[in-house]
């Protein structure tokens, strides 16, 4: 079975925290790493994608790293906002050929308040 | 306009009707996905298409069935509602082929209930 996990599952901050979470997943095989955004009453947005070990993406306050060898990747908000308050999903791609589907994890909810 | 739509947004039915969720995309994209969400269990694939001829089963397609009717368009039925198909249902579509590796844009989402 292959997982991947975010911790924390929940988390509160006050605005003007900077904050951090990760997501874990499977190392063999890697093809790819999303991190996507969503807020509630809304669709998720995709945010980064990354492929390379050491990659690293900026999204104006928010960036995110990636590990391939040990499997994980933190997403950091700089500075949080109320408007950052959402779930951030995390989804590994393997390289399994053509049918290289998303595996999600369950998401990291923050709630920044003002 | 959105680039991918769902019909309707909301929907509640009685256990043992057929029902069938909408979603269409302007994006162009020959991919496309239908996943269900429920608390505490992250986004789930029903079913997968990777062209109009090309329909696969995902990780809990038992009680759905879809349709590619054309590029653009993505249904999904349940044949016979039942009360724990209650969910949030999200259609996406992706494109291998323009160096997005695979980024899903996701529709505003289906909440049905069956009751």
């Amino acid at each position: 079975i292959l997982n991947v996990e975010q911790s924390p599952q929940s988390l509160h901050v006050q605005e003007g925290d900077s904050t951090n979470f990760t997501c874990s997943f499977p190392s063999s095989n890697f093809y790819a790493l999303h991190w996507y955004r969503w807020e509630t009453a809304k669709s998720p947005e995709a945010l980064f994608v990354m492929t390379l070990n050491g990659d690293e993406k900026k999204k104006g306050r928010i960036s995110a790293t990636l590990n391939t060898k040990e499997g994980y990747s933190y997403l950091y908000i700089k500075g949080s906002q109320p408007e950052d308050s959402a779930t951030y999903l995390c989804a590994t791609r393997l390289n399994a050929g053509n049918n290289r589907k998303l595996i999600w994890g369950l998401g990291t909810s923050l709630a920044v308040n003002p | 306009d959105a680039d991918v739509t769902q019909t309707p947004r909301n929907r509640i039915t009685k256990t043992g009707k057929r029902i069938m969720l909408e979603c269409s995309q302007t994006k162009g994209h020959d991919r496309m996905y239908w996943y269900r969400q429920d608390p505490g269990l992250g986004l789930r694939l029903i079913y997968y298409s990777f062209d109009v001829k090309d329909i696969n089963k995902g990780e809990i397609s038992d009680g759905y069935s879809v349709s590619r009717q054309a590029q653009a368009k993505f249904s999904l039925s349940l044949e016979s509602a039942i009360p724990n198909q209650t969910a949030l249902y999200f259609c996406a579509t992706s494109d291998p082929d323009r160096g997005t590796l695979e980024t899903q844009y996701f529709g505003p989402g289906t909440r049905l209930l069956v009751l």
